[in-house]
């Protein structure tokens, strides 16, 4: 099956850049999506992108696709403490499929 | 508001004891699914539906089952719970790009 890595830590200071990444090893996958988890809370949506892009951007958020290497990448730009939270990695192929994710990145703010 | 209604939010059960986790949604969707969420693990699927009547396994489905009666349903049931089963368990639905999610069941088993 669909296997998804993603490193467990990230700490940024606030107003830097944080770039966290996500390596796949199905090329087949059709949608790959970037989700937030905070505290407590369950999963917002926060981009999604298409195996026939390379990259979307949206308001802070960029999300860049090597389809070469099977690497996904979410930069958040002008990082704040309210961007502290988990991120998962999740792709699913063509159709109503299931999402696979991946084990999350714990993002850490530093004010 | 349109979305996905997961109930309780909380539960406490012993071991043995059954239980049913409780998920509606209101957008019409055909596909309904299971995760569950534990420490350093990310979610994992237990089971889904891509309509009334149809279920499937995803990767942990021991110690759970599931029916689909309805579109707006997906019932999620532990027929004798065991302390491994401790975990927070989020339902799903998607009618084409996004899913959406409830906000979460967190199961305690004693």
């Amino acid at each position: 099956g669909e296997d998804v890595e993603q490193s467990l830590f990230l700490s940024v200071r606030e107003g830097d850049s944080s770039v966290i990444n996500c390596t796949y090893t199905d090329s087949s996958s059709t949608y790959l999506y970037w989700y937030k988890q905070e505290p407590g809370a369950g999963l917002q949506l926060l981009t999604y992108i298409f195996s026939n892009m390379d990259m979307k951007q949206d308001q802070r958020l960029t999300v860049l696709l090597n389809k070469k290497d099977k690497h996904l990448s979410l930069r958040i730009a002008d990082t704040q403490t309210g961007d502290s939270a988990i991120y998962f990695c999740a792709l699913r192929w063509e159709g109503n499929t299931p999402l696979v994710f991946g084990k999350g990145t714990r993002l850490s703010v530093i004010a | 508001n349109a979305g996905v209604t997961q109930t309780p939010k909380f539960q406490v059960l012993k071991t043995g004891q059954s239980m049913t986790l409780q998920c509606a949604q209101d957008m019409n969707h055909e596909y309904m699914s299971w995760y569950r969420q534990d420490p350093g693990m990310g979610l994992r699927l237990i089971h889904y539906s891509v309509g009334a009547g149809i279920t499937d396994q995803g990767e942990v489905p021991n110690g759970y089952n599931v029916s689909r009666s309805t579109t707006e349903d997906f019932p999620l049931r532990l027929l004798s719970a065991a302390p491994s089963q401790t975990s927070v368990y989020f339902c799903a639905t998607t009618g084409g790009d996004g899913y959406t999610f409830g906000s979460g069941t967190r199961l305690t088993v004693v």
